[in-house]
């Protein structure tokens, strides 16, 4: 159980289009869902809480207007990276938890690794 | 925002050799989880520690919280080819389900 679909698994786009990224919660219901950004060797960076039929909580640094995020049922959280540029090229994972405040488990999907040419 | 400060950031190990990666914090955590990364993947859960000076075991792995809860740690006995990955601990802090992960360890094991 737990399981977390995250697609695509690899996009390339030109600078300035915008992409997509999905993230779904397959077997459960997730009204929080989390968005992380993770250059090569380095750890996992939250960029944004994703809320069911709220808007995201961004953390510090990172531009809302750029990384837009949609949470509009609960299970399924889209990140979109406007006017890419290449370096927004990087992996992007979403999670999912089960429980809320007490830290349950993170169940990951499969990234996105985006390249931005 | 909470901070976890893991060390090492590398290890490298011969086969059948142990291992052992910490994590710290300067405040006390509510609870600390423990999570894999195999090379192009994504971390997978591993454990989590809610308890005051807890131990687990998973097979060859010994995850431990400290007393005080401001640090954890993970220990891997005898070391096969597929332990190699990257290992988080992510830590949140009281009444928070928000995670910060720390910088990992990235294991190679040379067989």
């Amino acid at each position: 159980g737990a399981v977390v679909s995250q697609h695509p698994s690899r996009v390339i786009c030109k600078s300035g289009t915008s992409v997509k990224i999905e993230c779904r919660s397959l077997d459960f219901q997730a009204t929080t869902m989390f968005w992380y950004r993770q250059f090569p060797k380095q750890s996992l960076m939250l960029m944004a809480t994703s809320n069911e039929g709220s808007k995201a909580t961004y953390e510090q640094g990172v531009e809302k207007d750029k990384f837009l995020i949609n949470h509009a049922s609960l299970t399924l959280s889209t990140l979109t990276v406007t006017s890419a540029h290449p370096e927004d090229s990087s992996f992007y994972i979403c999670s999912a938890t089960l429980g809320g405040v007490g830290g349950s488990p993170l169940h990951f999907g499969n990234g996105t690794r985006l390249t931005v040419t | 925002g909470q901070q976890v400060m893991q060390i090492p950031q590398y290890q490298h190990v011969q086969e059948g050799e142990d291992f052992t990666t910490y994590c710290n914090s300067s405040t006390t955590l509510s609870n600390i989880q423990w999570y894999k990364q195999r090379p192009g993947g994504h971390p997978v859960f591993l454990i989590q520690l809610v308890k005051s000076g807890e131990v687990k075991k998973q097979k060859r792995l010994t995850f431990q919280f400290g007393e005080a809860k401001k640090n954890s740690s993970l220990h891997i006995t005898a070391t096969q080819t597929t332990d190699v990955g990257t290992y988080f601990c992510a830590a949140s802090g009281a009444g928070s389900y928000q995670l910060t992960f720390g910088k990992g360890t990235k294991l190679s094991v040379i067989p």
